[in-house]
């Protein structure tokens, strides 16, 4: 199976209001965490990383929390705008790359939608 | 704009076609990736050069798949003798360092490719 998953392929959330997007991660080895966001027709766009040395990392309205415990990352989106509309990926990055993303292993993505 | 471009954006395909797509990254940038990426899915790595040397592949690029990048700024990605199955889109990225010693990837908006 994958090693990187959604607990839920879509979520939708009112606008102005904080959103929660989950990801399980099975490889406890893995060292290196990031958050990416995929438009319609675009690639995907890098939003925010976090090191397995680190619990909780900020950005601009986003933060990414790390439970190595339970092997669990979360992004979090503050005060959801329509512009936020996009299917969401975690990606991890397992030694020994070092942090090159050629170790980068993507899940399967959570579309968040918003309602006005 | 100084983004990764990719051409075409969309090829149409018969089965046994050989095809070629072209990256541009962002100029400062050495790493090149190629990834692929089908409905529903994260991005699937593929492979990656530095400066104009490749330095590694997936398991997912068979033989009837070449990347170059002749002069460590363009690369191509040639697939022989197409199937249906190599219908996804193809994603390049190329990467800068973040602030936490990663990797942070800008991606193309890929070439979609159909194969009939």
């Amino acid at each position: 199976g994958e090693s990187v998953g959604l607990h839920l392929p879509t979520l939708s959330v009112q606008e102005g209001d904080n959103s929660i997007i989950n990801c399980a991660y099975s490889n406890s080895a893995s060292d290196y965490f990031i958050w990416y966001k995929q438009e319609s027709g675009k690639g995907p766009q890098f939003i925010i990383d976090i090191r397995s040395n680190m619990d909780k990392r900020q950005g601009q309205r986003v933060t990414v929390l790390l439970n190595k415990t339970v092997k669990h990352l979360s992004l979090q989106i503050a005060a959801t705008q329509p512009g936020d509309s996009a299917v969401y990926f975690c990606a991890e990055n397992m030694p020994p790359s070092g942090g090159g993303a050629d170790g980068l292993t993507f899940g399967k993505g959570t579309h968040l939608i918003i309602q006005p | 704009d100084t983004g990764v471009s990719q051409d075409p954006r969309h090829k149409i395909t018969k089965r046994g076609q050989n095809v070629t797509f072209r990256c541009d990254p962002i100029s400062e940038h050495n790493r090149l990736y190629w990834y692929r990426q089908t409905l529903g899915q994260g991005p699937e790595f593929l492979t990656y050069f530095q400066n104009e040397a490749q330095l590694e592949k997936s398991r997912l690029l068979s033989d009837r798949f070449s990347a170059e990048r002749p002069k460590g700024s363009f690369s191509t990605l040639e697939i022989q003798r197409t199937e249906q199955g190599d219908s996804a889109m193809y994603l390049c990225a190329s990467s800068t360092r973040t602030g936490t010693g990663g990797e942070k990837l800008f991606f193309g908006s890929g070439t979609q490719l159909s194969v009939l």
